[in-house]
This record gives C-alpha cells, sequence and structure tokens, in this order.
C-alpha cells in the first residue's frame, strides 16, 4: 500500500531556531500533501495543503512566515517551523494523496517537536 | 460552522465484544467519509471509507454505516481484540480554494479489556 514517511520523528530545538520536518511519498507521486498539526489528546488540526510546485494553501489562523512549507517535487514536502516557540511544541504529522477522487489519505508517523 | 464530531470521548469494552464508535457531521454537502485508527505516537492508519451514495461498507472485522438523514457515521467493530485500543477519528471531505482537504472530528479513545 501507500507509504508515507515522516522524518525526523522526534526533535527537540532551543527558542528561537528553525526546524525542518520533510515528509516523503515513498510508492506513489503526491501532487498534493497536507500538513496536520495534533495537541495532546486532540484531534488533527488542518494547517496547510501543499501542491507541487506551487504555493501552498493555508488555513485560516496558520501564519505562513512561520510555518514555510515547500512542495518542490511529487515526492517531498517539506514544512520548516522558523523562529520556534516553545508554544510551537506539537505533534506535526503529514498526510499525501494518490489523487484520485476517493482515495482516503495517507499519513505519515509524525514529527514530535519539543521546543526548549 | 461545519464540524465532524464524536459523541463519546472514551468507549470501554472486553475483548470479544463488538464495539460501536459514533460521529455525527454537519455539513450535508459531505460526498466521502474515513474511519482512522491513531495508535499513541503514531500517524492515523487508514481503517475503512465510505461514499455518500452508499448507506453501508463492510472491510475485515469492520462495518461502517452512514446515515444521511441524521448525519451520522459509525463504525462497527467485530469481536474487538486488545490490539483495536486506539484513538478513533471520523474524517469529512471538504472542499475549498486548495482542492480537498480532510477534516477530523475529536476522537473516540477506545480501550479493550482481555
Amino acid at each position: 500500500g501507500a507509504v508515507v514517511s515522516q522524518h525526523p520523528s522526534r526533535v527537540i530545538c532551543k527558542s528561537g531556531t528553525s526546524v525542518k520536518i520533510e515528509c516523503r511519498s515513498l510508492d506513489f507521486q503526491a501532487t498534493t500533501m497536507f500538513w496536520y498539526r495534533q495537541f495532546p489528546k486532540q484531534s488533527l488540526m488542518l494547517m496547510a495543503t501543499s501542491n507541487e510546485g506551487s504555493k501552498a494553501t493555508y488555513e485560516q489562523g496558520v501564519e505562513k512566515d512561520k510555518f514555510l512549507i515547500n512542495h518542490a517535487s511529487l515526492t517531498l514536502s517539506t514544512l520548516t517551523v522558523t523562529s520556534a516557540h516553545p508554544e510551537d511544541s506539537s505533534f506535526y504529522i503529514c498526510s499525501a494523496s494518490l489523487g484520485q477522487q476517493n482515495s482516503p489519505l495517507h499519513f505519515g508517523n509524525g514529527t514530535r517537536l519539543t521546543v526548549t | 460552522g461545519e464540524s465532524v464530531g464524536l459523541h463519546l470521548p472514551t468507549l470501554s469494552v472486553q475483548e470479544g465484544d463488538n464495539s460501536i464508535i459514533n460521529c455525527a457531521y454537519s455539513n450535508s454537502a459531505s460526498d466521502y467519509f474515513i474511519w482512522y485508527k491513531q495508535e499513541s505516537g503514531k500517524g492515523p492508519q487508514f481503517i475503512i471509507d465510505i461514499r455518500s451514495n452508499m448507506d453501508k461498507r463492510q472491510g475485515q472485522r469492520v462495518t461502517v454505516l452512514l446515515n444521511k438523514t441524521v448525519k451520522h457515521l459509525s463504525l462497527q467493530i467485530a469481536a474487538t481484540q486488545p490490539g483495536d485500543s486506539a484513538v478513533y477519528f471520523c474524517a469529512e471531505r471538504r472542499f475549498n480554494q486548495a482542492g480537498t482537504a480532510l477534516i477530523f472530528g475529536k476522537g473516540t479513545t477506545l480501550s479493550v479489556s482481555s
């Protein structure tokens, strides 16, 4: 089945630094990838939709300059958390679609970001 | 506003019982729904999906029922096993300016005791 790989699985960084999270579709080409954020015991909240070769579409309330998304190829999307603050600590999960009308999203295993 | 939610945050069952997890959605225009299972520290795992032109779909040990009249979705797990313990989310497809995206409900934590 479709496999989405996310890296790193865990990262700890200091306040003010930037962190890059990679999301790869391993056995399929993903024209669209999605980035979600999940706080403890909460649901997944959609942050942005990333389309290959174009700018990402951000959900309301998500800062574009803080969460930089790049989708330069059909198998790779990256999320960079810039100037990280402790409140950015969260579980970030990417997902990708095969692109067919009624195909489910396949998710990576998430990245646990801790900002100290 | 548009949302997808679940009736109960937790459900505890005995091994071998059948489990029913419910979800209510508010957008009557939604045409595609998916159930996901999420284990601790992992990403959501696809379980089963259903289109709005169907009212029932069966998989291996799982059945999804869709009642469009009352905008209700349920996931039935037969002969629940300890390995089924996880958080279950229903998700609703939404159309936006970017195309489509999945919006998740709040989740139900299923605990299976042996």
